[in-house]
């Protein structure tokens, strides 16, 4: 069974930085694109960042370019979203998730609340 | 990197059927056949219910079927009932690995 489960999230201020982690069990994680996608409170989603299966291409939402930055370690099942600079905008839960090929975000992870306030 | 168009809110009587538009540009809906959907109840995870315009991932009932016409995808959602009643965002791949979402559409079965 495909599982994705994210921690790290939590209350950071203003200007402040924090690492999310996602733990992948159930499939080969070290074959497929991740991702990471947000959701602020009574909002849509927001699609943040994808990494490739070497960690050797990585890509970023405009808003989040030069803030954020993703990386993923195969040997340990897991991918990282490091956050600096954070702003009240940022306030979200973020969700882990499989790029699936064919094209699609097919397994997500259950979130991790954001809060950035002061 | 503007969120696709959907509308806010759709209903249907239980039997019914409800059709969501998602409208987006040449560079993204338009562009490419890579526009998924999800289904997300209040509290969720999003779940992903269509891939690749049309395409059902296996476990997801045949009452749900996608389809695209030029910057346009559309997600039907047929012989309604009362667990469909969620929030529909679609996905569209937009080149250079990057994704967009829709805004959402919350689906109430009346």
């Amino acid at each position: 069974e495909v599982q994705l489960v994210e921690s790290g999230g939590g209350l950071v201020q203003p200007g402040g930085s924090l690492r999310l982690s996602c733990a992948a069990s159930g499939f080969t994680f070290s074959t497929y694109w991740m991702s990471w996608v947000r959701q602020a409170p009574g909002k849509g989603l927001e699609w943040v960042a994808n990494m490739k299966q070497d960690g050797s291409e990585k890509y970023y939402v405009d808003s989040v370019n030069g803030r954020f930055t993703i990386s993923r370690d195969n040997t340990k099942n897991s991918v990282y979203l490091e956050m600096n600079s954070l702003r009240a905008e940022d306030t979200a839960v973020y969700f882990c998730a499989r790029l699936g090929v064919p094209v699609g975000f097919d397994y997500w992870g259950q979130g991790t609340l954001v809060t950035v306030s002061s | 990197q503007s969120a696709l168009t959907q509308p806010p809110s759709a209903s249907g009587s239980p039997g019914q059927s409800v059709t969501i538009s998602c409208t987006g540009t040449s560079s993204d809906v338009g562009g490419y056949n890579y526009v998924s959907w999800y289904q997300q109840h209040p509290g969720k995870a999003p779940k992903l219910i269509i891939y690749e315009v049309t395409k059902r991932p296996s476990g997801v009932p045949d009452r749900f079927s996608g389809s695209k016409s030029g910057n346009t995808a559309s997600l039907t959602v047929s012989g309604l009932q009362a667990e469909d009643e969620a929030d529909y965002y679609c996905s569209s791949y937009a080149g250079n690995n990057i994704f967009v979402f829709g805004i959402g559409t919350k689906v109430t079965v009346l």
